[in-house]
């Protein structure tokens, strides 16, 4: 099945610093990945959906400025948490849309493992 | 207002049992229905749903998507402690809407021995 990784799987960071986490498809070509942000006991929460060669789009509340996204190519993007503080500690998830093996036109998303991020 | 609910939020089952989750859904350009088990980390995928009626199947998991009522379930058979996850459950809207899912709240299940 379709794989998607993360890097990296847990990060501790001073208040202030930036962190990158980067979000690859290995095994397929995915246009469009989406990062998402989890807090302890909930479901998902989109942050933003990343376009391969274009602007993020950004959910409504997520400042893109703080949340800066990249998809340089068709299996990479990265999410930088600039200047992170305490309140950003939580689990960042990405997922990449892709097709099912032999099932053209059904594409889905699959998830990479995400990224703990703990900021002191 | 697009939104999907789960039900019920929690369930504690033992070793044995059988249960069933349930995921209801109200949105526009349904493209696909999918379930996810969530343990200590992401998402896993288990089921994509896009027509009424066919039954998927897994092992022990099944699931079923009724587009007539807005719903699917996800039913476990003989239930494990490995089990004991949150699922999900998400609709896609397809394209139109960049491919956003929609997720329920979860409904979080313990499997005691």
């Amino acid at each position: 099945g379709a794989v998607v990784s993360q890097h990296p799987s847990r990060v501790i960071c001073k208040s202030g610093t930036s962190v990158k986490i980067e979000c690859r498809s290995l095994d397929f070509q995915a246009t469009t990945m989406f990062w998402y942000r989890q807090f302890p006991k909930k479901s998902l929460m989109l942050m933003a959906t990343s376009n391969e060669g274009s602007k993020a789009t950004y959910e409504q509340g997520v400042e893109k400025d703080k949340f800066l996204i990249n998809h340089a190519s068709l299996t990479l993007s990265t999410l930088t948490v600039t200047s992170a503080h305490p309140e950003d500690s939580s689990f960042y998830i990405c997922s990449a849309r892709g097709f099912l093996a032999g099932l053209r036109g059904t594409d889905t998303q699959y998830f990479g493992p995400g990224t703990r991020l703990t900021v002191l | 207002e697009d939104k999907v609910v789960q039900s019920p939020l929690s369930l504690v089952v033992h070793e044995g049992d059988t249960v069933t989750l349930n995921c209801s859904y109200e949105v526009t350009n349904f493209r696909s229905l999918l379930w996810y088990k969530q343990e200590k980390k992401a998402p896993t995928f288990l089921f994509m749903l896009t027509s009424s009626g066919i039954e998927k199947k897994s092992g022990r998991l099944s699931s079923i998507l009724d587009k007539k009522e807005l719903f699917s379930i996800l039913n476990i058979t003989a239930t494990q402690t490995g089990d004991s996850a949150v699922y999900l459950c998400a609709v896609d809207r397809g394209s139109s809407n960049t491919g956003k899912l929609i997720f329920g709240q979860g409904t979080t299940l313990q499997v005691k021995p």
